[in-house]
């Protein structure tokens, strides 16, 4: 089992739309967890952390389920600058490196 | 704002020689990290790097590669004999000063082109 999985998408959604990204994680000691983009070759930039009461930015809330191993993106109200690849990141129990899914493309359309 | 800067942007060097990628992290961050990425391919991690030694490696970071903290603001990853397999984007990251802090920063890379 993959340490990090996502939906492989495309994601193709017109502008103004709603969409929801999930993730699963296999280690059940992970203890942070982020989701980040990443715009063509170029580097993964934060977007935000996820915490486990679910946090919100803007138009982009996370929610966390530690018991499922379950982490979800949404995105309310898509801009045509949201397109990127969403990666969903994990840090293993104690240890900082960063583990990361494979992302999930979303193309915004007009 | 502070960030990660990466030199050279791009680096094209033939199989068996000697590369070193350069990275100045964040001024008051600790902890420094390698990451790359193959084409196509997940960003994996290399090295976590924390009071001038190797904190964590992983399996891809065997006795080729090697890192160093020169000074107090440069950071180098050097692949001794690179190979063609070693083509790829390399990222260098860094976090805060809390050993809790794990948001990590990304430097825009250095792609890595073997031939």
């Amino acid at each position: 089992r993959k340490e990090v999985e996502q939906d492989p998408g495309p994601f193709n959604v017109p502008e103004g739309a709603t969409v929801a990204f999930n993730c699963t994680y296999s280690n059940s000691a992970s203890q942070s967890f982020f989701w980040y983009r990443q715009d063509c070759r170029k580097e993964p930039k934060l977007l935000m952390s996820v915490y486990s009461s679910g946090n919100e930015d803007g138009r982009f809330t996370a929610q966390l389920n530690r018991a499922s191993q379950y982490i979800s993106l949404l995105i309310r109200d898509s801009k045509l600058s949201d397109s990127a690849t969403y990666l969903c990141v994990v840090t293993p129990g104690g240890y900082n490196k960063l583990i990361f899914g494979a992302g999930t493309r979303l193309a915004v359309h007009p | 704002e502070p960030e990660v800067t990466q030199t050279p942007s791009h680096q094209v060097t033939q199989m068996g020689q000697e590369v070193i990628l350069r990275c100045v992290p964040i001024s008051n961050h600790l902890y420094f990290y390698w990451y790359r990425q193959i084409l196509g391919q997940k960003v994996e991690f290399l090295v976590s790097f924390y009071n001038n030694e190797i904190s964590e490696k992983s399996e891809i970071f065997d006795d080729q590669f090697s890192v160093e903290r020169p000074d107090g603001s440069n950071f180098t990853l050097k692949i001794r004999s690179t190979k063609l397999e070693d083509s790829a984007m390399y990222f260098c990251a860094s976090s805060g000063e809390r050993q809790v802090d794990y948001e990590q920063y990304f430097g825009p890379g250095t792609r890595l082109t073997v031939t």
